[in-house]
């Protein structure tokens, strides 16, 4: 069966300092990738997604990135953190075929950024 | 483009009462409809999906949704709640064709109370 990793589950980090958040897809290969983010009272925004190594699209001006160095690993980056990157980062992979469009969410990780 | 509206950001509700969570979408090419659930600090679980067929679509945890076309929503509902059905829900849209990109609604908090 395949199950997705995330970690790590809480990060306090200070402002300007990096980011960097793994997400690993198991039991699956070729998976499309997702980060979302949920903010405060808000709902689930698409930061980016890839449809394979070394393919991200942006979907949202930011001062975060991403990379897919290998098929099952995706990496949420910042070179230096902001106040308002604090929030809720899922993680998510769906299957490649056309009529498979479910997704699959890790347990998330909550970034405070002080 | 697509785009969700949950009309409720909370919904409060009895234990053992019926409860409707609302959702509207908009979107210029055909879709696939999803409500997932998520617990506190945990990530996302699929409750159902709507890809096509029959219009009422049903789901796990007694939970079901009916997709209206003509109305564009797809709305989801229990006909009798229980305190650990106290969660938030989420709508969300993917377009049918291309790739499995995920447009979430804000969330409904549902609070079941005893």
């Amino acid at each position: 069966s395949q199950t997705i990793h995330q970690w790590p589950a809480t990060l306090v980090q200070p402002v300007g300092s990096p980011l960097s958040l793994e997400c690993t897809v198991e039991g699956t290969s070729n998976p499309n990738l997702y980060w979302y983010r949920q903010a405060a009272g808000r709902g689930l925004q698409l930061l980016f997604y890839s449809v394979g190594i070394g393919q991200i699209s942006s979907e949202v001006p930011q001062n975060l990135s991403a990379s897919r160095p290998q098929d099952r690993q995706f990496i949420l980056s910042s070179k230096k953190l902001l106040l308002s990157d604090s929030g809720f980062y899922l993680c998510a992979w769906s299957g490649d075929r056309g009529g498979d469009t479910e997704a699959f969410f890790g347990q998330g990780t909550r970034l405070t950024v002080v | 483009a697509q785009s969700v509206t949950q009309l409720d950001s909370q919904v409060p509700v009895f234990e053992e009462a019926p409860v409707e969570l609302r959702c509207n979408y908009s979107s210029s090419v055909s879709v696939y409809l999803f409500w997932y659930v998520q617990y506190p600090n945990q990530g996302l679980q699929l409750l159902l999906k709507y890809l096509s067929g029959s219009t009422l679509v049903k789901g796990i945890n007694g939970f079901e949704a009916e997709f209206n076309k003509s109305q564009t929503s797809f709305h989801l509902r229990k006909p009798s709640v229980h305190i650990s059905d106290t969660a938030e829900y989420f709508c969300a849209v993917s377009p049918s064709g291309g790739y499995n990109k995920l447009i979430f609604g804000a969330g409904t908090r549902l609070a079941v109370h005893p």
